[in-house]
């Protein structure tokens, strides 16, 4: 089992709907991060947040919003999406992306699978 | 920035054959890890290996960081083996890891 874990594990929500992705991780991780999967593609980064704040955004559309409420937590809220956003969501922990040396890997979710129609 | 590259891009293997699959990337490197996705989606670490050999049952990694390359062997594959392999690369410890394409393994009984 995953120690990361996210819900839900399908969406399928229209282009006016406001949904909202969420994930948790209790192994006192301070990293966490969003991905995007298209099929056949390797993850790609949306955003990180180190210490509950944001420090990357990789030029993310603002129809994606992150949100980490506390450090276990974090979300993403989707609004006005298009059929192109339809993709496999992952959210990631690592222990420390400032001051991580030689134990920091990346812990994966096991995503939701998100259908725009 | 980094590029990174895997190969093969795709593997067919019988059970119980063993496989390397390699991961080359253009500069220096602090961070590297090997993971495997299976058909469900789940993306799960094997290896935290920026640079010496570590094993983990069946399988084992190598990397050699002055050359800039690194080793992902599965020994007696199974049919649980199959999946994407990504190998992603970092140049410190607090940057975001680059992933390869990977390498699509399909093992067969």
């Amino acid at each position: 089992d995953t120690e990361v874990t996210q819900t839900p594990k399908h969406l399928v929500m229209g282009m006016t709907n406001k949904k909202s992705l969420k994930c948790e991780q209790h192994m006192g991780h301070r990293a966490m991060y969003w991905y995007k999967q298209k099929a056949k593609k390797p993850p790609e980064l949306m955003f990180v947040y180190s210490y509950e704040k944001l420090s990357i955004n990789e030029s993310v559309p603002s129809r994606f919003s992150p949100e980490c409420p506390n450090s276990s937590l974090l979300n993403l809220h989707l609004h006005a999406l298009q059929p192109e956003d339809s993709a496999l969501y992952l959210c990631a922990s690592s222990q420390d992306p400032l001051t991580a040396v030689d134990n920091s890997p990346l812990h994966f979710g096991n995503g939701t699978r998100l259908t725009v129609t | 920035g980094i590029q990174v590259e895997q190969s093969p891009p795709d593997l067919i293997l019988q059970e119980g054959a063993n496989s390397t699959l390699r991961c080359n990337f253009s500069d220096s490197v602090n961070n590297l890890q090997w993971f495997h996705q299976n058909p469900w989606g789940q993306l799960i670490n094997l290896f935290y290996i920026p640079s010496g050999t570590k094993q983990n049952g069946r399988l084992s990694a190598t990397t050699v960081a002055t050359e800039r390359y690194s080793l992902l062997y599965i020994s007696s594959s199974q049919t649980t083996d199959s999946g994407v392999y990504f190998c992603a690369v970092g140049p410190s410890g607090n940057t975001p890891l680059v992933f390869g394409k990977g390498t699509r393994l399909s093992v067969i009984a």
